[in-house]
């Protein structure tokens, strides 16, 4: 799986959007982009994942640049329940079980 | 939301004790998976299984034991619980015909041995 680079820590707005880059030059044609979140102490949250086009559901929009080099989630009206660490990571195509593993991830922290 | 689960979410317990974490899922998932987590650390996977009766050890040595007798249930057993057991304990669950391997998680055990 491609190698990310994300923010070590972002700042945002309550009721702002929070946008929360990734970078992932090596990423190969069929390997994924996800996302996952961490609120502290408890278990990971799947957020949304993609290949080329952009996605929406009902927590947030991926934004996947043209040449897949690079991403950014969109959490559209942030909440402090938001505050969490954001992980962005690559996977490829694989029907057996695999561990999951993050990297440092960026700390957003929702601000009043 | 995951419809996965976890119990007890927090236990303290002392040595030698044995002890089973329960995790169950409503999804229908085959893929269940049990990792260990320190505060601040990575993931580690420990188990994991690809449906009834199939059980399979991960990266990272454990000395818990596994069980999948049910396709919604996965518990983990200690026999003999040791302060190096402190840890938190994820369980995890995923689709088989997911050709990347979504994984949903539970809310965690944080487990303390005295």
């Amino acid at each position: 799986d491609a190698k990310t680079t994300q923010p070590t820590s972002m700042d945002c707005a309550e009721g702002r959007a929070a946008n929360l880059p990734c970078n992932h030059s090596t990423i190969s044609g069929n390997e994924y982009v996800y996302w996952y979140r961490q609120i502290h102490s408890q278990g990971p949250q799947y957020i949304i994942h993609g290949l080329k086009n952009n996605e929406t559901n009902e927590m947030a929009s991926l934004i996947i640049t043209e040449d897949r080099k690079s991403s950014t989630l969109i959490l559209p009206h942030a909440t402090l329940r938001d505050t969490a660490v954001y992980y962005c990571i690559v996977r490829g195509l694989s029907g057996s079980a695999r561990q999951l593993t993050f990297g440092s991830g960026t700390q957003l922290t929702v601000l009043p | 939301e995951a419809d996965i689960y976890q119990t007890p979410r927090y236990l303290v317990i002392g040595t030698g004790k044995k002890i089973t974490l329960e995790c169950s899922q409503t999804m229908g998932h085959d893929k269940m998976y049990w990792y260990q987590q320190d505060p601040g650390m990575e993931l580690h996977l420990i188990h994991y299984s690809y449906g009834v009766n199939s059980t399979e050890k991960g990266d990272l040595s454990s000395e818990s034991t596994v069980s999948r007798i049910r396709t919604e249930h996965f518990p983990l057993t200690l026999e003999s619980a040791r302060p190096s057991h402190t840890s938190q304990y994820l369980c995890a669950s995923s689709e088989r015909i997911d050709p990347t391997d979504t994984q949903y998680f539970g809310p965690g055990t944080r487990l303390t041995v005295l």
